[in-house]
């Protein structure tokens, strides 16, 4: 195991509602990318968060934001959802060493399974 | 734009032997690293092997061994030795130096039977 938990494992919800998607890292580690896993298909970048501070982008509308706590926990908030929002979110900590890239090593939580309705 | 592709929807090997699975790749980075990740059913995403652009030997982890072959944009993944656990989504992906985001192939669903 990565040492990497998320919260909730499933999630329902109705097209237009919000929903908060919970990551804890590993020990030690102080980045958090988060990743959207569609049906059959590879997981995509959403955003990463490094020492509190969002640290890069992927396509996704600014309805998708996160946080990032002093603990280096992190959250992924979807407003306004909809049916294609539908997925496996996937939280993934790493050590953050400057410099450090491409190296460092993404380690993955179990993911949160998102069902809208 | 960087790029990873996966050929092989579904592989199957039968218990004890090798397999082969392909990733290509393609980036414009000098600097680059190229991981292999591992899904089971249940989801989560297992860190199984990472090579460098610059490295000289090919990775190798236990029963994991990367082909790189960097002029051909390959790091194909060798599993020895299958066993029935190894039934899984397998997934190549790739970072570059100036990018902090992995970029995923399509993956390869392995089936091990006995």
């Amino acid at each position: 195991e990565t040492g990497v938990t998320q919260s909730p494992t499933h999630l329902i919800k109705t097209r237009g509602q919000q929903v908060t998607l919970r990551c804890s890292s590993q020990s030690g580690h102080n980045t958090v990318s988060w990743y959207q896993q569609a049906l059959g298909q590879g997981p995509q970048f959403i955003f990463q968060y490094y020492r509190e501070e969002e640290n890069g982008r992927g396509n996704f509308p600014p309805r998708f934001s996160g946080l990032q706590f002093p603990n280096y926990s992190s959250e992924l908030n979807v407003n306004a959802l909809e049916l294609d929002d539908s997925a496996l979110y996937l939280c993934a900590s790493s050590l953050g060493l400057a410099g450090s890239a491409p190296k460092e090593t993404q380690y993955f939580g179990p993911g949160t399974r998102l069902l809208v309705l | 734009a960087q790029k990873i592709t996966q050929t092989q929807p579904g592989m199957f090997v039968q218990e004890k032997e090798a397999v082969t699975l392909d990733c290509t790749y393609d980036t414009s980075d000098p600097s680059y690293g190229l991981f292999w990740y591992k899904q089971p059913s249940s989801g989560e995403m297992i860190f199984l092997i990472y090579q460098g652009s610059y490295d000289q030997q090919n990775a190798t982890e236990g029963r994991y061994s990367l082909n790189f072959q960097k002029a051909r944009k390959s790091a194909n993944l060798v599993i020895s030795a299958s066993q029935l656990g190894d039934s899984a989504m397998y997934f190549c992906a790739m970072r570059g130096r100036n990018t902090d985001k992995l970029i995923f192939g399509t993956g390869t669903r392995l089936q091990v039977f006995p």
